[in-house]
């Protein structure tokens, strides 16, 4: 069973911190990696996808991705309080690109 | 707008009725998903159409039958609906070619009662 695992939540960080969230993934070829966000409610919103190791940065977001040690990682820089969502990292699985797995989502609360 | 979009947005229903959910999307992609997200807020791939051919067909109960008649559109049927299948329904789309990336649309929540 191919698994994405994600920290369990939830995280609460004041606004103006950093929030940190990682993802780590069992199959071993998996090639795309994303991050959705979902807000309460509201359809999953892709909000960064990186596909080789290293750092890619958009806006406050940035994703990493580690593939010897398999994990992927979202930081939120100078959080809002309208970052306040549901984050879910998902995995490619290697051989069947179209299938992603997502992991449970990790609930982030910013406080004003 | 570009979007994917679905039809109903809520569909409340009792045990044993069949029961259809349509998706239409515009941003001209050549392959579409059916995904259901529980009440834990799991979300898990059930089908997969690519330019109309099923490619995905994860362990679903066979109540549950895909059907895209072109590749803008997906629709999902589901014959004698459970307690069970109350979650939200969710259809996505992606650009084979362009690294997979899923944009969903609004969700369709189904309650069984």
């Amino acid at each position: 069973q191919k698994e994405v695992e994600q920290n369990s939540g939830p995280l609460s960080v004041p606004e103006g911190a950093i929030a940190s969230l990682n993802c780590t993934y069992s199959d071993r070829g998996s090639q795309s990696f994303f991050w959705y966000r979902q807000y309460s409610g509201k359809s999953p919103e892709l909000i960064m996808s990186i596909y080789s190791n290293g750092d890619k940065e958009d806006g406050r977001f940035t994703a990493q991705l580690n593939k010897a040690s398999q994990y992927v990682s979202l930081l939120i820089r100078d959080s809002q309080p309208s970052d306040s969502a549901t984050y879910l990292c998902a995995v490619t699985l290697a051989g069947g690109s179209e299938k992603l797995v997502f992991g449970k989502g990790m609930k982030l609360t910013v406080n004003p | 707008d570009t979007a994917v979009s679905q039809t109903p947005k809520y569909l409340v229903t009792q045990m044993g009725n069949d029961k259809s959910i349509k998706c239409e999307q515009n941003l001209g992609h050549d392959t579409m998903y059916w995904y259901k997200q529980d009440s834990k807020k799991f979300l898990k791939i059930m089908f997969s159409y690519n330019n109309k051919e099923l490619i995905i067909n994860e362990t679903v109960p066979n109540r549950f039958s895909p059907k895209s008649p072109d590749k803008a559109h997906l629709n999902l049927h589901i014959n004698s609906l459970e307690l069970g299948d109350s979650a939200v329904y969710f259809c996505a789309s992606s650009q084979r070619t362009s690294g997979n990336e899923q944009f969903f649309g609004p969700g369709t929540r189904l309650t069984v009662l």
